[in-house]
């Protein structure tokens, strides 16, 4: 068990549906991301929060917009996706720290998307 | 803008033997390099990392990496190689830049490891 969890794990949506996935780490982490994972392609950071704000976008479409209420909690809202949108998402927490130390990220099970 | 390669997408290894995974990497400040596995249907996992000291870094489940500085490479190792240890590997690297910023972490493609009976 990694400390992250994700639900749901796996999840089927049409183009017109709205759904949320919902991401929590157990860790105590001040960081959270969003990455998205195609087949032979490689990981794509989405966005990235520190202390509660969104501090990475990159260049992310608008149909999917990301909340983190707290730092423990990570959601990611879903809007007329498009099926290329299918893919495995994946949340990661991390504790950022100043003065140079990098830390690992810990990652989530991921939610399977499928978009019809 | 950092980058990383991993030019292989499969290793093919029988159990037993010894096992090697490339990755190269590509920074203009200091390099922080990871290794990932990811087995089906589960997230990353986190195997080992490189902030500096020792070129040689240990990790979990008996792997290792070897950081070389002149040939920008971080190639991950295991002397006997399990069936378990089937599964995708990812190698990243987080730039440090002098100012001691981070930037974020940048993944390889990965290399999906096949290990024999």
């Amino acid at each position: 068990e990694t400390g992250v969890t994700q639900t749901p794990r796996h999840l089927v949506m049409g183009m017109t549906n709205k759904k949320s996935l919902k991401c929590e780490q157990h860790l105590g982490h001040n960081a959270m991301y969003w990455y998205k994972q195609s087949a032979k392609k490689p990981l794509e950071l989405m966005f990235v929060y520190s202390l509660e704000e969104r501090v990475e976008n990159n260049s992310v479409p608008s149909r999917f917009s990301p909340e983190c209420p707290n730092s423990s909690h990570l959601f990611l809202h879903l809007h007329t996706l498009q099926p290329e949108d299918s893919a495995l998402y994946l949340c990661a927490s991390s504790q950022d720290t100043t003065g140079g130390r990098v830390n690992e990220q810990f990652f989530g099970p991921g939610t399977r998307l499928t978009v019809l | 803008a950092q980058s990383v390669a991993q030019p292989e997408d499969q290793v093919n290894v029988a159990e037993g033997n010894p096992l090697t995974v490339k990755c190269t990497y590509s920074v203009s400040g200091n390099p922080y390099l990871f290794w990932y596995v990811q087995y089906p249907n589960r997230g990353l996992q986190f195997l080992l990392k490189y902030i500096t000291g020792d070129n040689l870094v240990k990790g979990s489940y008996g792997f290792e990496a070897e950081f070389n500085k002149s040939q920008t490479s971080f190639h991950l190792k295991k002397p006997s190689a399990l069936v378990s240890d089937s599964a995708l590997y990812f190698c990243a690297v987080r730039e440090v830049n002098y100012g001691g910023s981070q930037g974020n972490l940048i993944f390889g493609k990965g290399t999906k490891l096949s290990v024999k009976p």
